[in-house]
């Protein structure tokens, strides 16, 4: 069973750094690339940017360019989401999501549980 | 701001047949890329619906049907059931970067 389980949710200060997780299994994590979304509170989906792990390429949502980092261990089939100084407004669920479909162009499927980032002072 | 305009609501009775709209542009819907549709429940991770403009997971009810033309993309749920109470988002690509529609929540009368 193709399966994605993140990290549990975060409780943080403005201006502290952050990375959540999300591990890949039942699948080969380097052939699918892999995206996160964020989902603020009572709002919609806001696709953030997706990585390949099998090389690294990366590409971001003009809207999270420079704010956010993706990154991924290919040798243990993990994807990260990062911030190096939080802000009020980063409280959100972020999801990690499989991308179907063979390129970069395809569907998310399936989709990791959620993990929910508060930051507050 | 999305690109991708939804209805903020749509409501009928059970039983009732739904339509969900996805209205894009010429960057987007219209420059050919594909549109897919899911599911999210209230309290939970969003599920895929729709994949390539119109076809189904293995598991979705064939009560769920999407189809596209020109710049928009419609999502049809036919026989509608309380369980299918939840909010709705189609996503598709611009400029070879993701995005999501605005969303629409179904209310089963």
């Amino acid at each position: 069973e193709v399966q994605l389980v993140q990290s549990g949710a975060e409780v943080k200060k403005p201006g502290e750094s952050l990375k959540i997780s999300c591990k890949g299994s039942g699948y080969n994590f380097n052939s699918y690339w892999i995206g996160w979304v964020r989902q603020m509170p009572g709002k919609g989906l806001e696709w953030m940017g997706i990585i390949y792990p099998g090389d690294s390429d990366t590409r971001y949502s003009p809207s999270f360019q420079g704010q956010v980092t993706i990154s991924a261990d290919k040798s243990i089939s993990i994807a990260y989401l990062q911030w190096s100084s939080l802000k009020a407004s980063d409280t959100a669920m972020y999801y990690c999501a499989r991308l179907a479909g063979g390129n970069s162009l395809g569907w998310f499927d399936p989709w990791g549980q959620g993990t929910l980032v508060t930051v507050s002072s | 701001q999305s690109v991708l305009t939804q209805p903020p609501s749509v409501s009928g009775a059970p039983g009732q047949r739904v339509t969900i709209s996805c209205t894009g542009s010429s960057s987007n819907i219209g420059a050919g890329y594909d549109v897919h549709w899911y599911q999210q429940l209230p309290g939970t991770a969003p599920k895929l619906l729709i994949y390539g403009n119109s076809n189904r997971p293995s598991g979705v009810p064939d009560r769920f049907s999407g189809s596209k033309s020109g710049t928009s993309a419609s999502l049809a749920i036919s026989g509608l059931q309380a369980e299918d109470e939840a909010d709705y988002y189609c996503q598709s690509y611009d400029s070879s970067l993701g995005v999501f529609g605005t969303g629409t929540k179904v209310t089963v009368l």
